[in-house]
C-alpha cells in the first residue's frame, strides 16, 4: 500500500528564514510524488512533483524538494519564507493506478 | 480560460437528506475527480469521470454517485446524509485520466454542513 506521512502538522517560522516541511513515504516501488498548497478559500494548487526523473525538484515560488529513496523522504524546503507563503501544504503520493493519497497536511505559519 | 468552478459554496443539510455538489471543469479538460476532507485531514479520492464514465474509485459507499456531462462538468451525489458527511467537497478537471503526467487544477469546494 501507498502512504505518505507529514511528520509536522503546524510548522512557524520568521519571515525571512528558511523553511523545512517533512515528508515521509511508503510505497512498494518507485512513487510519484507531489506537494501541493492550499490558501484559505482557494484551490489546492500544485508546487511541484517527483515522477522519476532528477531527484531535486524545483517547484514554483521559491520551493523545492528532494526525493530520497534511501529515507523515503520527500521533504519541502525554501530558502526564506514570505509572508504569503503561509497556508497548508499537502505531501501527495500518486499510485500506479493513479490515485492520489494525500497527508494529512502541514500548517505553516510565517512570523512577521 | 475560466478556472473550475464548484456550486454551492456553502450547503446545510440533515442527516439523511440527500444533496448534489456542481463542478465545472477548466476549459479543455475531460476529466474530472472529486475528493472529501474532513476537518484537519488531507483530501480523499472519492471517484474520477472520465468522458462521463466512472474511471476509479475510493473507499466510499454507493450512496456516493456522480455524473459527467457532455460538456465535461460533474455532479456529485450523496444520498442518506450522515454527520461524518460533513466535509469540504473538492473537484478537480484535468485533460485526461489524472496522473502523475496530467495535472489535476482543483475549485475552492464546497463546504457540506450535515446537522
Amino acid at each position: 500500500a501507498q502512504s505518505v506521512t507529514q511528520l509536522d502538522s503546524h510548522v512557524s517560522v520568521s519571515e525571512g528564514t528558511p523553511v523545512l516541511l517533512r515528508c515521509n513515504y511508503s510505497s512498494s516501488y518507485s512513487p510519484s510524488l507531489f506537494w501541493y498548497v492550499q490558501h484559505p478559500n482557494k484551490g489546492l494548487q500544485l508546487l511541484l512533483k517527483y515522477t522519476s526523473a532528477a531527484t531535486l525538484v524545483k517547484g514554483i515560488n521559491g520551493f523545492e524538494a528532494e526525493f530520497k529513496k534511501s529515507e523515503t523522504s520527500f521533504h519541502l524546503t525554501k530558502p526564506s519564507a514570505h509572508m504569503s507563503d503561509a497556508a497548508e501544504y499537502f505531501c501527495v503520493v500518486v499510485t500506479t493506478g493513479n490515485q492520489f493519497y494525500f497527508g494529512t497536511g502541514t500548517s505553516l505559519t510565517v512570523i512577521p | 480560460e475560466t478556472g473550475v468552478t464548484q456550486s454551492p459554496t456553502h450547503l446545510i443539510k440533515t442527516r439523511g437528506q440527500q444533496v448534489t455538489l456542481r463542478c465545472s471543469s477548466q476549459s479543455g479538460h475531460n476529466t474530472v475527480s472529486w475528493y472529501q476532507q474532513a476537518l484537519g485531514q488531507g483530501p480523499q479520492f472519492i471517484f474520477q469521470y472520465y468522458r462521463e464514465e466512472e474511471n476509479g474509485r475510493g473507499n466510499f459507499p454507493p450512496r456516493f454517485s456522480g455524473l459527467q456531462f457532455p460538456n465535461y462538468s460533474s455532479e456529485l451525489n450523496v444520498n442518506a446524509l450522515e454527520l461524518d458527511d460533513s466535509a469540504l467537497y473538492l473537484c478537480a478537471s484535468s485533460p485526461g485520466l489524472a496522473s502523475s503526467y496530467n495535472e489535476q487544477f482543483f475549485g475552492p469546494g464546497t463546504r457540506l454542513t450535515v446537522l
